[in-house]
């Protein structure tokens, strides 16, 4: 069974420049939520996306934001980057809210 | 803002020794959720613990969730460096802008040969 797949897993931007983030999650898998991973704060949650539905929504400005397609894959894109969001975004699948997540490897975002 | 409090933050260990990692809150979660990291890699969910009191065993590691379901504790017998990781609780609970699954900053443990 393949697991969770986020591309690409490194990138490198800019000041001001946007990200588009990408997660393909577990087959049968409907909630995928994103969280950000830094040294200092840990894991702090973006968003959860069930069904194309946006369920919750973490402490984020509104430069992050995400969608869910009908297939279940999830898009999470940051505006106007600013130096702060270099870190390791995380995409996770589960069968549903609260449930085991299944994370993928993350992809490395590193701002200069 | 619902927190989970993981201590220690950082463990150095020699290979064979025992050791214990926790997970405190003052918030009752519905379950809570042990996971492993490694760099460069995601978390990898290691247990599920439900109900207050319960205690499941995965190998050398045991997890112990404790009886008012508000704190969870790891206990790992005869540590190997292929333990090396990064250890995270994750508390349950109804959601809001930490979302359904709260995170623990995590304990980082190394396990020397």
């Amino acid at each position: 069974k393949a697991g969770v797949t986020q591309t690409p897993r490194y990138l490198i931007k800019t000041r001001g420049q946007q990200v588009t983030l990408s997660c393909s999650p577990i087959s049968g898998h409907r909630s995928v939520s994103w969280y950000q991973q830094t040294p200092g704060q840990g894991l702090q949650f973006l968003f959860e996306y069930f069904s194309e539905t946006q369920r919750n929504k973490g402490n984020f400005p509104g430069r992050f934001s995400g969608r869910q397609f009908s297939n279940s894959r999830s898009e999470m894109n940051v505006s106007t980057l600013e130096l702060g969001d270099s870190a390791l975004y995380l995409c996770a699948s589960s069968l549903g809210t609260a449930q085991p997540q299944h994370f993928g490897d993350g992809t490395r975002l590193s701002i200069l | 803002t619902q927190l989970l409090e993981q201590s220690p933050q950082f463990l150095s260990i020699q290979e064979g020794e025992n050791l214990t990692v926790y997970c405190n809150s003052s918030s009752v979660f519905s379950s809570l959720q042990w996971y492993r990291q490694e760099p460069g890699e995601g978390p990898v969910l290691l247990v599920t613990v439900v109900t207050g009191g319960e205690v499941k065993k995965l190998k050398r590691l045991t997890f112990q969730f404790g009886d008012a379901r508000k704190d969870s504790s790891l206990h790992i017998t005869a540590a190997q460096t292929g333990d090396t990781g990064l250890y995270l609780c994750a508390g349950a609970w109804r959601g809001g802008s930490q979302g359904n699954l709260i995170f623990g900053k995590g304990t980082k443990l190394s396990v020397k040969p």
